[in-house]
């Protein structure tokens, strides 16, 4: 009964390539996120969706494209992954968009060779 | 955007020792949260606090938010405290997080 969950945990894929994260809750929160956590563990906004709209993009290379298919998952996939793309990518959820606490995933450990 | 700012960066502790981090940040805000990421990498809610003083356990934490600061207080230290801690606050519906403090608690 994990309450927001990411598929896979770990991801080792070579530049060039195009690869997916996966986020599901069952919080039956209305807002999902996207963070990114770099090497020196600074955590960064991407992405948030409130009702499967998109509320921020927060300057994000257009290689990234978020995609909600309902309230409850908020996939991330990534083109032409760049060494730089190495990171913890978070997911996360909140009740509302304003104002309500947020609840993270486990991560997922992307590693671009 | 907003800037949080965490100190001390780093803090060793001997088991059973207490201790206070701070969090400071540059504007108003509607939430801040305080989060323990542990060796494992997860994100771990410690509290919601966008005002006023919480407690569970050995932790508490005070956020006045007309100052613009909120503190973290670890009592009696154990080992499973080590990791790092987070402050993050909210604005433009967005969490922006402090660069955090690094706790090693040793035995």
């Amino acid at each position: 009964d994990t309450a927001v969950s990411q598929t896979p945990k770990y991801l080792v894929t070579q530049m060039g390539n195009d690869k997916s994260i996966k986020c599901e809750q069952n919080l039956g929160h209305d807002t999902m996120y996207w963070y990114k956590q770099d090497s020196k563990k600074f955590l960064k906004i991407m992405f948030s969706y409130n009702n499967k709209e998109l509320i921020i993009n927060e300057t994000v290379p257009n290689r990234f494209s978020p995609k909600s298919p309902d309230k409850a998952h908020l996939n991330l996939h990534i083109n032409s992954l760049e060494l730089g793309d190495s990171a913890v990518y978070f997911c996360a959820s909140s009740q509302r968009a304003l104002a309500h606490e947020q609840f993270f995933g486990p991560g997922t450990r992307l590693t671009v060779l | 955007g907003i800037q949080v700012e965490q100190s001390p960066p780093d803090l060793i502790l001997q088991e059973g020792a207490n201790s206070t981090l701070r969090c400071n940040f540059s504007d108003s805000v509607n939430n801040l949260q305080w989060f323990h990421q542990n060796p494992w990498g997860q994100l771990i809610n410690l509290f919601y606090i966008p005002s006023g003083t919480k407690q569970n356990g050995r932790l508490s934490a005070t956020t006045v938010a007309t100052e613009r600061y909120s503190l973290l207080y670890i009592s009696s230290s154990q080992t499973t405290d080590s990791g790092v801690y987070f402050c993050a606050v909210e604005r433009d519906y967005k969490l922006s997080f402090g660069a955090g403090t690094t706790v090693t608690v040793r035995a």
